[in-house]
Protein backbone atom coordinates (compact mmCIF):
# COMPACT_ATOMS: atom_id res chain seq x y z
CA UNK A 1 0.00 0.00 0.00
CA UNK A 2 0.71 3.72 0.03
CA UNK A 3 1.43 4.51 3.32
CA UNK A 4 1.43 2.31 6.59
CA UNK A 5 -2.56 1.06 7.47
CA UNK A 6 -3.38 0.27 10.74
CA UNK A 7 -6.99 -0.84 12.16
CA UNK A 8 -9.47 -0.21 13.87
CA UNK A 9 -9.07 3.76 13.72
CA UNK A 10 -10.98 3.56 17.40
CA UNK A 11 -11.75 1.23 19.71
CA UNK A 12 -13.46 1.09 23.08
CA UNK A 13 -13.16 -1.76 25.36
CA UNK A 14 -14.20 -2.29 28.90
CA UNK A 15 -11.72 -2.89 31.60
CA UNK A 16 -10.12 -6.56 31.66
CA UNK A 17 -11.49 -7.53 27.87
CA UNK A 18 -8.66 -8.36 25.29
CA UNK A 19 -7.90 -5.93 22.05
CA UNK A 20 -6.39 -7.06 18.99
CA UNK A 21 -4.51 -4.16 17.48
CA UNK A 22 -3.20 -4.57 13.09
CA UNK A 23 -0.76 -2.94 11.74
CA UNK A 24 0.39 -3.48 7.88
CA UNK A 25 3.25 -2.28 7.06
CA UNK A 26 4.48 -0.22 3.76
CA UNK A 27 5.32 -3.30 1.54
CA UNK A 28 9.33 -3.96 1.32
CA UNK A 29 9.76 -2.56 4.60
CA UNK A 30 11.59 -5.00 6.96
CA UNK A 31 11.70 -3.03 10.10
CA UNK A 32 8.29 -2.22 12.41
CA UNK A 33 8.12 -0.36 15.23
CA UNK A 34 5.33 -0.37 17.77
CA UNK A 35 4.80 3.13 19.80
CA UNK A 36 2.11 4.14 22.45
CA UNK A 37 1.22 8.27 22.95
CA UNK A 38 -0.82 8.70 25.91
CA UNK A 39 -2.47 12.20 26.34
CA UNK A 40 0.08 15.17 26.87
CA UNK A 41 2.58 12.62 26.43
CA UNK A 42 5.75 12.13 23.59
CA UNK A 43 5.92 8.79 22.03
CA UNK A 44 6.76 5.82 24.10
CA UNK A 45 8.79 2.81 22.45
CA UNK A 46 7.07 -0.68 22.35
CA UNK A 47 8.59 -3.01 20.44
CA UNK A 48 11.15 -3.42 17.12
CA UNK A 49 10.71 -6.18 14.69
CA UNK A 50 13.29 -6.73 12.45
CA UNK A 51 11.64 -9.26 9.77
CA UNK A 52 9.48 -11.08 11.76
CA UNK A 53 11.57 -11.50 14.44
CA UNK A 54 11.33 -8.53 17.38
CA UNK A 55 15.32 -8.36 19.09
CA UNK A 56 14.15 -5.86 21.44
CA UNK A 57 10.71 -6.08 22.85
CA UNK A 58 11.92 -3.90 26.17
CA UNK A 59 9.22 -1.28 25.87
CA UNK A 60 6.09 -3.71 26.54
CA UNK A 61 4.91 -2.18 29.75
CA UNK A 62 3.79 -5.77 31.15
CA UNK A 63 3.16 -9.41 29.92
CA UNK A 64 -0.23 -8.66 28.99
CA UNK A 65 1.13 -7.15 26.33
CA UNK A 66 2.31 -9.26 23.18
CA UNK A 67 3.02 -8.52 19.75
CA UNK A 68 3.56 -10.76 16.38
CA UNK A 69 4.77 -10.31 12.97
CA UNK A 70 4.27 -12.49 10.01
CA UNK A 71 5.39 -13.23 6.51
CA UNK A 72 7.50 -9.59 6.90
CA UNK A 73 4.36 -8.39 6.74
CA UNK A 74 1.29 -7.47 9.26
CA UNK A 75 1.72 -7.06 12.91
CA UNK A 76 -0.76 -7.45 15.47
CA UNK A 77 0.02 -6.01 18.68
CA UNK A 78 -2.58 -7.86 21.68
CA UNK A 79 -3.25 -6.25 24.87
CA UNK A 80 -4.85 -8.65 27.26
CA UNK A 81 -7.14 -7.89 30.74
CA UNK A 82 -6.95 -4.00 29.48
CA UNK A 83 -6.70 -1.55 32.08
CA UNK A 84 -7.93 2.37 32.02
CA UNK A 85 -3.90 2.93 31.94
CA UNK A 86 -4.00 1.37 28.58
CA UNK A 87 -6.34 4.24 27.01
CA UNK A 88 -3.65 5.67 24.51
CA UNK A 89 -3.15 6.11 20.79
CA UNK A 90 -0.89 2.82 19.36
CA UNK A 91 0.55 3.99 16.44
CA UNK A 92 2.90 1.71 14.31
CA UNK A 93 5.72 2.32 12.43
CA UNK A 94 7.71 0.56 9.45
CA UNK A 95 11.19 1.75 7.56
CA UNK A 96 13.37 -0.01 4.87
CA UNK A 97 15.88 -1.58 6.92
CA UNK A 98 16.06 -0.27 10.54
CA UNK A 99 18.50 1.91 11.82
CA UNK A 100 19.42 5.62 13.16
CA UNK A 101 19.11 7.40 10.16
CA UNK A 102 15.99 5.33 8.70
CA UNK A 103 13.37 7.93 8.10
CA UNK A 104 10.10 6.41 9.91
CA UNK A 105 6.78 6.08 8.39
CA UNK A 106 3.84 6.03 11.03
CA UNK A 107 0.22 4.76 10.39
CA UNK A 108 -2.64 7.51 12.02
CA UNK A 109 -2.85 5.44 14.59
CA UNK A 110 -5.50 3.06 17.23
CA UNK A 111 -7.36 5.34 19.50
CA UNK A 112 -7.60 2.60 22.67
CA UNK A 113 -10.14 3.40 25.33
CA UNK A 114 -10.64 1.60 28.38
CA UNK A 115 -13.77 2.02 30.26
CA UNK B 1 14.45 9.27 33.73
CA UNK B 2 13.16 11.54 30.46
CA UNK B 3 16.14 11.80 28.30
CA UNK B 4 14.88 14.37 25.68
CA UNK B 5 13.47 17.16 27.31
CA UNK B 6 11.18 19.95 25.39
CA UNK B 7 9.62 23.04 25.26
CA UNK B 8 7.40 25.09 25.61
CA UNK B 9 4.45 22.65 25.64
CA UNK B 10 2.27 25.19 23.63
CA UNK B 11 3.15 27.93 21.32
CA UNK B 12 1.04 30.64 19.75
CA UNK B 13 2.50 32.45 17.09
CA UNK B 14 0.92 35.36 14.44
CA UNK B 15 1.73 34.56 10.59
CA UNK B 16 4.24 35.28 9.57
CA UNK B 17 6.28 34.87 12.39
CA UNK B 18 9.29 32.97 13.99
CA UNK B 19 8.38 30.11 15.93
CA UNK B 20 10.66 28.23 18.41
CA UNK B 21 11.11 25.12 20.29
CA UNK B 22 13.68 23.65 22.18
CA UNK B 23 14.58 20.30 23.29
CA UNK B 24 17.67 19.42 25.85
CA UNK B 25 19.24 15.73 25.89
CA UNK B 26 20.92 14.24 28.44
CA UNK B 27 22.53 11.15 26.73
CA UNK B 28 26.00 12.37 24.92
CA UNK B 29 25.84 8.90 22.52
CA UNK B 30 22.83 10.19 20.75
CA UNK B 31 23.87 10.88 17.51
CA UNK B 32 21.04 11.82 15.64
CA UNK B 33 18.27 13.99 15.88
CA UNK B 34 14.77 14.06 14.07
CA UNK B 35 12.33 16.37 14.55
CA UNK B 36 8.47 14.79 13.33
CA UNK B 37 5.11 17.10 13.07
CA UNK B 38 1.82 15.59 13.81
CA UNK B 39 -1.68 17.29 12.76
CA UNK B 40 -4.86 15.78 14.65
CA UNK B 41 -5.86 12.48 13.40
CA UNK B 42 -2.77 11.60 11.78
CA UNK B 43 0.70 9.60 12.53
CA UNK B 44 3.87 12.16 12.96
CA UNK B 45 6.03 12.47 9.60
CA UNK B 46 9.55 13.37 10.05
CA UNK B 47 10.00 16.93 9.05
CA UNK B 48 14.02 17.20 9.13
CA UNK B 49 17.15 15.83 11.09
CA UNK B 50 20.65 16.76 12.07
CA UNK B 51 24.00 14.76 13.15
CA UNK B 52 25.62 16.45 15.50
CA UNK B 53 28.97 17.05 12.48
CA UNK B 54 26.80 20.14 12.01
CA UNK B 55 25.55 22.94 13.90
CA UNK B 56 22.77 23.98 11.68
CA UNK B 57 20.24 22.39 8.86
CA UNK B 58 17.83 24.23 6.76
CA UNK B 59 14.73 22.80 4.46
CA UNK B 60 12.95 25.81 3.18
CA UNK B 61 11.61 27.63 6.13
CA UNK B 62 12.70 25.29 8.81
CA UNK B 63 15.99 24.79 10.36
CA UNK B 64 17.53 22.81 12.99
CA UNK B 65 20.05 24.35 15.39
CA UNK B 66 22.47 22.11 17.17
CA UNK B 67 24.85 22.86 20.17
CA UNK B 68 26.33 19.52 21.08
CA UNK B 69 28.38 21.31 24.25
CA UNK B 70 25.53 22.34 25.50
CA UNK B 71 23.33 19.17 24.63
CA UNK B 72 20.96 21.34 22.92
CA UNK B 73 18.86 21.44 19.47
CA UNK B 74 15.60 23.68 18.00
CA UNK B 75 13.45 24.24 15.74
CA UNK B 76 12.93 27.08 13.80
CA UNK B 77 10.15 27.63 11.51
CA UNK B 78 10.44 31.12 9.46
CA UNK B 79 7.19 32.76 8.14
CA UNK B 80 4.81 30.49 10.30
CA UNK B 81 2.16 30.15 8.24
CA UNK B 82 -1.65 28.69 9.72
CA UNK B 83 -0.64 25.25 8.01
CA UNK B 84 2.39 25.10 10.48
CA UNK B 85 -0.22 24.66 13.48
CA UNK B 86 0.51 20.90 14.57
CA UNK B 87 2.26 19.23 17.26
CA UNK B 88 5.63 18.91 17.09
CA UNK B 89 7.98 16.25 18.43
CA UNK B 90 12.21 15.95 18.73
CA UNK B 91 13.16 13.02 19.07
CA UNK B 92 16.85 11.81 19.54
CA UNK B 93 18.57 7.59 18.91
CA UNK B 94 21.82 6.78 19.48
CA UNK B 95 24.14 4.12 16.58
CA UNK B 96 25.87 2.72 19.58
CA UNK B 97 24.73 0.06 22.12
CA UNK B 98 23.17 -1.94 19.55
CA UNK B 99 19.74 -0.17 19.34
CA UNK B 100 20.11 2.49 16.92
CA UNK B 101 16.45 1.91 15.30
CA UNK B 102 14.93 3.46 18.93
CA UNK B 103 14.06 7.11 18.98
CA UNK B 104 13.21 9.10 22.40
CA UNK B 105 10.72 11.70 21.92
CA UNK B 106 10.41 14.87 23.86
CA UNK B 107 6.55 15.10 25.03
CA UNK B 108 5.38 17.71 22.25
CA UNK B 109 4.78 21.17 21.43
CA UNK B 110 1.64 22.05 20.08
CA UNK B 111 1.94 24.99 17.97
CA UNK B 112 -1.04 27.35 16.87
CA UNK B 113 -0.33 29.94 14.30
CA UNK B 114 -3.14 32.42 14.17
CA UNK B 115 -4.21 33.88 10.91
Amino acid sequence: GAGVSQSPSNKVTEKGKDVELRCDPISGHTALYWYRQRLGQGLEFLIYFQGNSAPDKSGLPSDRFSAERTGESVSTLTIQRTQQEDSAVYLCASSRKGGTNEKLFFGSGTQLSVL
Amino acid sequence: QQQVKQSPQSLIVQKGGISIINCAYENTAFDYFPWYQQFPGKGPALLIAIRPDVSEKKEGRFTISFNKSAKQFSLHIMDSQPGDSATYFCAASSRSGGSNYKLTFGKGTLLTVNP
